[in-house]
């Protein structure tokens, strides 16, 4: 049973330039989620994903957008880069039961490091 | 503000000890707690999940307990073992809003445990 799997594992970018991150779900699961994780700190949301639209934002800004697609994977784009968005991405994925997502455990993929320089 | 804090942020130990983390919470209207474990530059790995309705979940020799009146869960960890090492997270569900889906986390505890 495959786990959630992300892909790169590593990026290095130059300030100003694009990236896609890549995510597939754990089987089973129908929800995305995508967390940025700053060296030393815990995760922070960006967004999720269900039925391929939006339904929750953190505090990022717009440069940040996302996709989900109808096999339930999902991308993480990031425009016009800057050295902070240097960090870990982690992708979680989960499932609705009876509607209710707010009881799932999430689970957790190996993340892909970013680097900006 | 919702925010979750860990204390101690780093806890060494030798080898056979039982420890305990900590972990607070501002509102006691959440949803769910969960613990995971982090390894160096890994992924999260979901240790326990406790829904607002439960007291405690125990997985082998991990055990978490959730106090929401007092916005408080512990980890105990018994018999540690080197394998243990790792940064362990704790992360909340606040229920505010109704439609929040997105994890609170700490900034973890890093643990090590000395052979």
């Amino acid at each position: 049973d495959a786990g959630v799997t992300q892909s790169p594992t590593h990026l290095i970018k130059t300030r100003g330039q694009q990236v896609t991150l890549r995510c597939s779900p754990k089987s089973g699961h129908d929800t995305v989620s995508w967390y940025q994780q700053a060296l030393g700190q815990g995760p922070q949301f960006i967004f999720q994903y269900y039925e391929e639209e939006e339904r929750q934002r953190g505090n990022f800004p717009d440069r940040f957008s996302g996709h989900q697609y109808p096999n339930y994977s999902s991308e993480l784009n990031v425009n016009a880069l800057l050295l902070g968005d240097s960090a870990l991405y982690l992708c979680a994925s989960s499932f609705r039961t009876q509607g209710n997502l707010r009881g799932s455990p999430l689970h957790f993929g190996n993340g892909t490091r970013l680097t900006v320089t | 503000k919702q925010e979750v804090t860990q204390i101690p942020a780093a806890l060494s130990v030798p080898e056979g000890e039982n420890l305990v983390l900590n972990c607070s919470f501002t509102d006691s209207a959440i949803y769910n707690l969960q613990w995971f474990r982090q390894d160096p530059g890994k992924g999260l790995t979901s240790l326990l999940l406790i829904q607002s309705s439960q007291r405690e979940q125990t997985s082998g020799r991990l055990n978490a307990s959730l106090d929401k009146s007092s916005g408080r869960s512990t980890l105990y960890i018994a018999a540690s073992q080197p394998g243990d090492s790792a940064t362990y997270l704790c992360a909340v569900r606040y229920g505010s809003g109704g439609s929040n889906y997105k994890l609170t986390f700490g900034k973890g505890t890093l643990l090590t445990v000395n052979p």
